[in-house]
């Protein structure tokens, strides 16, 4: 079955510095994968998607992720961290042609000033 | 946003008594799903739909019930209702085919005494 691994619970990081959240996915067939944002007491907002049509995917906010099948990875990333985004982030796989996401567990990120 | 709506946005209950959560959606997407999020798990999928009167079980449907009568509304019933179903409540929407990408609601925080 198809599962999706985020390393960290909890990111800290200082406000302009890189924000890097891993995500590793199971799966022998590329599947389409998604990061979602959650600010507190809010529901999961859609930050990004790969859909294989490019590898290195922009998504909103200035966040974006890259797509590699080698290590079955999709993690994703910030080049300057700022307060605003202090939230939960969870990583999510579908395998094509089924009709469920399988989030991961998430990742809360904390910026410091 | 996705046009979702949760009603109640908190329900307090006791145990033992039956509750009904409601999702409402403006867009016409064929695909609705239920979610309760609990720290530590992440999100857990409880029942969804594939269209009107079409629903399947998720991974924690026990004590859980739906149903869809209307493309736009999606119930989902705790029949009696456990300390252990204290949550937050998330439903989502999906046109479906190919990415099945997912729109989330504000949530319904659930507490049971």
């Amino acid at each position: 079955a198809q599962s999706v691994t985020q390393l960290g619970s909890h990111v800290s990081v200082s406000e302009g510095a890189l924000v890097l959240l891993r995500c590793n996915y199971s799966s022998s067939v590329p599947p389409y994968l998604f990061w979602y944002v959650q600010y507190p007491n809010q529901g999961l907002q859609l930050l990004l998607k790969y859909t294989s049509a490019a590898t290195l995917v922009k998504g909103i906010n200035g966040f974006e992720a890259e797509f590699k099948k080698s290590e079955t990875s999709f993690h994703l990333t910030k080049p300057s961290a700022h307060m605003s985004d202090a939230a939960e982030y969870f990583c999510a796989v579908s395998e094509q042609n089924t009709d469920k996401l399988i989030f991961g567990t998430g990742t809360r990120l904390q910026v410091f000033p | 946003d996705a046009g979702i709506t949760q009603s109640p946005r908190h329900k307090v209950t006791e145990t033992g008594t039956p509750v009904t959560l409601r999702c409402h959606q403006t867009e016409n997407h064929r695909y609705m799903y239920w979610y309760r999020q609990d720290p530590g798990h992440g999100l857990r999928l409880i029942h969804y739909s594939y269209g009107v009167k079409d629903t399947d079980k998720g991974e924690v449907s026990d004590g859980y019930s739906v149903s869809r009568s209307k493309t736009e509304d999606f119930l989902l019933t705790l029949e009696s209702a456990t300390s252990s179903q204290t949550s937050v409540y998330f439903c989502a929407i999906s046109e479906g085919p190919p990415y099945y990408e997912q729109y989330f609601g504000p949530g319904t925080r659930l507490t049971v005494t």
